[in-house]
């Protein structure tokens, strides 16, 4: 397998902009992840997936940032208007729920960078 | 109450020796703890993981000893090499009322000596 993909790798833009992340989970994953880490922050989730529903957005900053996943190999975050403190690396993971299968697999992140 | 605890932030081993890690966690719905192990521009990855009901796991050169009265597990790295220089986080799992969630500890960045 693959791995999870997540597409840019690398995104710099300035205040203000749209920014559009990008994750395809390891097919037969149940759930999605998205993460953010920061020095400052550690690792923190954002949001996660439960066959395509989001179940928990508690960890979603605010209003500016949103995830969708319309479908079982896609997923997106997006942060619109993006600011300079939301540079970070974002990572999403994905797993099987089942009690034995729990490992969560990480993709290699986007480097995101707001001047 | 959902918080997991690590220690130290960062540790210093001469190569050889013996690298340990703690967490600490209050929650006793969590039913799962997994360390993973992330190197400079990767994503974390699992290294080794425990149930609540075993107290101790070898894998290799790894163990994770768990104490469930205490609600505290660390891991241990034996011979450790350069190679292992990495940061590791600790993390709990909420597996229950819905959720399924890891909660991660700060993170430890560890640095074996030559």
């Amino acid at each position: 397998d693959a791995g999870v993909i997540q597409s840019p790798r690398h995104e710099v833009t300035e205040m203000g902009q749209e920014v559009t992340l990008r994750c395809k989970p390891i097919s037969g994953h149940d759930y999605l992840f998205w993460y953010r880490q920061t020095m400052m922050r550690g690792l923190e989730l954002l949001i996660y997936f439960n066959n395509n529903v989001p179940i928990d957005d508690s960890g979603m900053p605010e209003d500016r940032f949103s995830a969708k996943m319309p479908n079982a190999s896609f997923s997106t975050l997006k942060i619109q208007p993006s600011e300079p403190r939301d540079s970070a690396v974002y990572f999403c993971a994905s797993s099987l729920g089942r009690i034995g299968r729990e490992t969560q697999y990480f993709g290699p992140g986007t480097r995101l960078l707001v001047l | 109450q959902q918080q997991v605890k690590q220690s130290p932030q960062s540790l210093i081993v001469q190569k050889g020796g013996i690298s340990i890690i703690n967490c600490a966690y209050e929650n006793t719905a969590f039913d799962y703890f997994p360390w993973y192990q992330q190197f400079p521009g990767k994503g974390p990855a699992l290294l080794i993981a425990i149930r609540p009901d075993v107290s101790e796991k070898k894998e290799g050169r790894f163990t994770i000893s768990f104490n469930k009265s205490a609600k505290q597990f660390s891991l241990h790295i034996m011979d450790s090499q350069p190679g292992d220089s990495a940061t590791y986080f600790c993390a709990a799992r909420l597996f229950s009322g819905g959720y399924n969630k890891l909660i991660f500890g700060a993170g430890t960045r560890l640095a074996v000596h030559p």
